[in-house]
């Protein structure tokens, strides 16, 4: 079997930083993916890591430890427009499709 | 940029139709995948297809086929339509780096 486990609901005031977990139980693993997807949009791809430690792009990181099956999204100086879902989404082999969590609602607050 | 283009961005279907939902994506990526997404469960996986003619259940099939006659076009299909099956559809692109490209995808209501 498989799950990937994140928070429902996140709230975070603009400005702040915040952090959205993910674990996971996989059978097989190969990287974690992270998306973001505004209410109407398509998710985007934010993020890969196929190894442990931190890969940062901008305000946004994302954080993988492997021995831990866990990873984290974290995002800095947030703005309003960081209000969105975030999924993890995870590969369990090199050509296997990723499998998403339910995803994180992030709500910006000024 | 990746472009992934799904025909429809909103359907609506009665019960027992059969429906094509169409995917174009133009950067030559060999594999395509069909995803419906539901309030509180995710994106969930119908199909994929890592070349022509090549198809692969995901983890909900039920209810759905698939056909790759090209490899920029990849085609969901309801051969019977059921109001279980109102929701979004996204379809996705990928070139292998796991950085998938989704179209803006098809909300479809079924009556």
């Amino acid at each position: 079997g498989q799950s990937l486990e994140q928070p429902s609901e996140v709230t975070a005031v603009e400005g702040a930083i915040v952090q959205i977990n993910c674990t996971y139980q996989t059978s097989g693993f190969y990287g974690l993916s992270w998306y973001q997807q505004h209410d109407g949009g398509a998710p985007t791809f934010l993020s890969y890591n196929g190894l442990d430690g931190l890969e940062e792009t901008g305000r946004f990181s994302s954080f993988l430890s492997r021995s831990d099956s866990y990873g984290y999204l974290l995002l800095q100086e947030l703005q309003m427009k960081d209000s969105a879902s975030y999924f993890c989404a995870v590969a369990h082999s090199g050509n296997t499709p990723l499998v998403f969590g339910k995803g994180t609602r992030l709500s910006v607050i000024a | 940029d990746v472009k992934v283009t799904q025909s429809s961005r909103y359907l609506v279907k009665r019960t027992g139709e059969k429906v094509f939902l169409e995917c174009v994506q133009d950067m030559d990526h060999e594999n395509m995948f069909w995803y419906r997404q539901d309030p509180g469960l995710g994106l969930r996986l119908i199909y994929f297809s890592y070349d022509v003619k090549m198809k692969e259940k995901g983890d909900i099939p039920e209810g759905y086929s698939v056909s790759r006659e090209k490899k920029e076009r990849f085609s969901l299909i309801l051969e019977s339509a059921s109001t279980n099956q109102t929701s979004m559809y996204l379809c996705a692109s990928d070139g292998g780096s796991y950085g998938y490209t989704f179209g803006s995808g098809t909300r479809l209501t079924v009556v």
